[in-house]
């Protein structure tokens, strides 16, 4: 019965590697978020889908592609991993429209170090 | 690009005491929002405040907006060790989410 899930929560890898990152939502949500949170708590926006359609796209390294098979889904590929891609991804899902709060629900994060 | 700006990014607080933590952002938004987060923890969603002069409360903790001046205010009564936790305010225009500094609450026996 959980809201909005990660997969994995911990990701340790070499520099250099390409890995990736899932997030499902359960609430019939139609927009789904990437962040990044550094070591300082910082909160950045990477990405943005909203019905499978990339609505933000924030300055990121195009090592970092995002995939949304459909719209409970959004995926995060990294390719060639560097040290300072170490941080916590969080996904993050809400309903778009006009009324109501439109509240973002987080996932519980992912915590990549890269050696 | 929307600025908001959160105040004080860290706050040590002894128990009992009343305290405020100040959110300005830069530019006209939908929504405020306040959220809490744990130490490894995700980012639990406290308040939303819809329009001008919105105040919401829960238990020790209380949210107001301010429009015209920018500003939103989470003020905390009387606390107890279980609020310390990193606080954030964000504002969204459109689909996009700006998210505060963050203010770094410890509250001390």
């Amino acid at each position: 019965d959980t809201a909005v899930s990660q997969t994995p929560k911990y990701l340790v890898t070499q520099m250099g590697n390409d890995k990736s990152i899932k997030c499902e939502q359960n609430l019939g949500h139609d927009t789904m978020y990437w962040y990044k949170q550094d070591s300082k708590k910082f909160l950045k926006i990477m990405f943005s889908y909203n019905n499978k359609e990339l609505i933000i796209n924030e300055t990121v390294p195009n090592r970092f592609s995002p995939k949304s098979p459909d719209k409970a889904h959004l995926n995060l590929h990294i390719n060639s991993l560097e040290l300072g891609d170490s941080a916590v991804y969080f996904c993050a899902s809400r309903l778009q429209g006009l009324a109501g709060n439109n509240e973002q629900f987080f996932g519980p994060g992912t915590r990549l170090t890269v050696l | 690009e929307l600025k908001v700006e959160q105040n004080p990014l860290f706050l040590s607080m002894q128990e009992g005491k009343n305290y405020t933590i100040y959110c300005n952002y830069s530019t006209t938004s939908d929504r405020l929002y306040w959220y809490r987060q744990d130490p490894g923890k995700s980012l639990e969603s406290l308040f939303v405040l819809l329009s001008n002069g919105a105040v919401k409360q829960e238990g020790r903790l209380m949210a107001s907006l301010d429009t015209k001046a920018r500003l939103s205010t989470l003020h905390i009564t009387a606390a107890v060790h279980d609020l310390s936790a990193t606080y954030f305010c964000a504002v969204r225009t459109g689909n996009q989410f700006y998210f505060g500094t963050g203010t770094s609450l410890t509250v001390i026996p």
